[in-house]
């Protein structure tokens, strides 16, 4: 068990850049989430997956952002056309099926748009 | 107004003294609390996890759910250096998939 892996660990890029992240979760655990941190605040849920299934977006997933998780292994989260307000921590977490509020972190994406 | 309100300090005390985070929430469908600890450039850690209203104690940490005033503790007993981090409550609806988070609470723990 090496825990909630991510990648790249910083990026920074242009505003109206794409970018993409790569989270790897713990291998027995089904779920996977994707939340937002800013500076000062806790984090605010993105996006959820069983398996490969997407069963929830949050309000603050505009249509510039796209999650997957081919085959239920590995997630992308994926920024289109990148703007100045998207800076912020990006984490990844999983859990067991059965234990869903027991969610496991992975040390984040920090993300700077410029 | 927000869902969980928590006071972001900075608190600082020093070695040994005991430590009390609070938070308060507003929505009395929130049934399981959790708190986490944030280090600087890490992401959260699970701490303590209470489902039912009463305290809860894992060595050096207890854990206090008051579902009627809706206000949630974290004790901290002979506090360390190392205990210096960000301490964030969290709680979810039962048939809900995602935490609500506070804002957090920055600790130092001065040697």
């Amino acid at each position: 068990d090496t825990g909630v892996s991510q990648n790249p660990r910083h990026k920074i890029t242009k505003r109206g850049q794409n970018v993409t992240f790569r989270c790897d979760p713990i291998s027995e655990h089904n779920r996977l989430y994707w939340y937002r941190q800013t500076l000062g605040q806790g984090p605010e849920f993105l996006t959820y997956f069983q398996n490969e299934a997407q069963l929830e977006k949050s309000r603050l997933l505009s249509d510039r952002f796209s999650a997957e998780r081919p085959k239920g292994s590995f997630s992308t989260l994926e920024i289109q056309r990148t703007e100045q307000g998207d800076s912020a921590m990006y984490l990844c977490a999983s859990s067991y099926h059965d234990r869903g509020e027991k969610l496991f972190f992975g040390s984040g994406t920090q993300l700077s748009v410029l | 107004q927000k869902e969980v309100e928590q006071d972001p300090g900075p608190l600082s005390v020093p070695e040994g003294a005991i430590v009390s985070l609070n938070c308060t929430y507003s929505n009395s469908a929130f049934q399981y609390f959790m708190w986490y600890r944030q280090y600087s450039r890490k992401g959260p850690e699970l701490l303590m996890y209470t489902y039912s209203s009463g305290n809860k104690e894992d060595g050096r940490f207890t854990a206090q759910v008051d579902k009627s005033s809706k206000y949630i503790s974290l004790f901290i007993r002979d506090s360390q250096p190392s205990d210096s981090a960000t301490y964030l409550c969290a709680m979810i609806r039962g048939s809900a998939r995602q935490l609500t988070f506070g804002s957090g609470t920055q600790l130092t723990v001065l040697p």
